[in-house]
This record gives C-alpha cells, structure tokens and sequence, in this order.
C-alpha cells in the first residue's frame, strides 16, 4: 500500500532556530500534501495544501512567513518552521493525495516539536 | 462550510464489549467519509472509508454505513480489543478523497482487560 515516510519524527531545538520537517511519498506520486498541526487531545488543524511546483495555500491564521512548505517534486515536500518559539512546539503530521486515487490519504508518522 | 461532529471521550471499555462512536457532518454536496484511527506516539491510519450513500466501510472488525438521510457515520465495533485502545476521528472530504479533510475533534478508546 501507499506510503509515506515523515522524519524526523522528533526534534529538540532551541528558540530562534529553525527546524525542517520532510515528508516523502515514496511509491506513489503525490500531487497535494497537507500539513498538519495538532495540539495535545486535540484534533488536526490543516495548515497549508501545497500542490507540486506551485505555491502553497495556507488556511487563515496561519503565518506563512513562519511555516515555510515547499513542495519541489511529485514525492517531497517540507516544512520548515522558522524562528521558533515555545509556543510552536506541537505535533506536525504530514499527508500525502493522488488525484488518481479515490478516496483516503495516507499520513506521515508525525513529528513531535519541542522548543525549548 | 464542512464540519464533522463526533462525540466527545474519553470513552473506557472492557475487553469484548460493544463500541459505539457516533459521528454526525454537515457538508454541501456529497462528501467521501473516513474513520482515522492514531494509536500513541503515532501519525493517522486510515480505518475504513465510504464514498457515497449506503456505502459501508469495513475494517478489522470496525464497520461504519454513510447515512445521508441522518448525516451520520458512526462507528461500530462488537467486540473491542485492548489493542483497539487509541484515539479515533471522524472526517470528510468534499470531493472524492483528494481535497483536504476536515476532521472532528477525536475520540479516545481505552479498553481494559
């Protein structure tokens, strides 16, 4: 089945560093990623879309300027989450969608930010 | 716009008992429904999906039937396992899978021996 590999699934680091987080479609082709955030015994915000060599759609309240996605091929996008802050520490989980498939996506494994 | 409402937890069983997770959406259009189930420590899997009206989804023993006449897809299960314990959520997508989900806020199963 579809798999999508996410890394590093945790990562400390210090406040005013930033961290890159990968996501990788790795036997199928995805055309839109979704970014995700979520906040302990709390359910998944949608941050961003991002479809394959374009831009990446934000949902509101979402600072662009901070979660930096990009999505260069069909198998890779990234977040990078710039000059961290405590308050960013949270869980960020990746999916992938193929529009040639019906149905379902398949999610990273997640990653656990701690800024510290 | 979409949203998903699913009941709140935490919800505790004992081994082989019956579970019910209720799961009501608002949506324009047909939405594809899923049930995504995140065990600690853990990204989502996909549990089960149904696409249309009547359709039902079916997985390791979990079932769940996309009612339109009620906007619900609830959850069943006839009889849990200590390793069913995690937190299970709701969504939809409104245009066959490949748009962004919208999820509810999440259900924790704990089940005891």
């Amino acid at each position: 089945g579809a798999v999508v590999s996410q890394h590093p699934s945790r990562v400390i680091c210090k406040s005013g560093t930033s961290v890159k987080i990968e996501c990788r479609s790795l036997d199928f082709q995805a055309t839109t990623m979704f970014w995700y955030r979520q906040f302990p015994k709390q359910s998944l915000m949608l941050m961003a879309t991002s479809n394959e060599g374009s831009k990446a759609t934000y949902e509101q309240g979402v600072e662009k300027d901070k979660f930096l996605i990009n999505h260069a091929s069909l198998t890779l996008s990234t977040l990078t989450v710039t000059s961290a802050h405590p308050e960013d520490s949270s869980f960020y989980i990746c999916s992938a969608g193929e529009r040639s498939r019906a149905g379902g996506y398949t999610f990273g494994s997640g990653t656990r930010l701690t800024v510290v | 716009g979409n949203s998903v409402t699913q009941m709140e937890g935490p919800v505790t069983l004992s081994e082989e008992a019956f579970l019910t997770i209720n799961c009501t959406y608002t949506a324009t259009g047909y939405p594809s429904l899923f049930w995504y189930v995140q065990y600690p420590g853990e990204g989502l899997q996909l549990l089960l999906k149904a696409t249309k009206a009547d359709d039902k989804g079916s997985n390791k023993g979990f079932e769940a039937t996309y009612r339109k006449e009620t906007t619900s897809f609830h959850l069943e299960k006839g009889s849990v396992q200590v390793s069913d314990s995690a937190v299970y959520f709701c969504a939809l997508s409104d245009r066959g899978g490949s748009e962004k989900l919208v999820f509810g806020k999440g259900t924790k199963l704990t089940v005891n021996p």
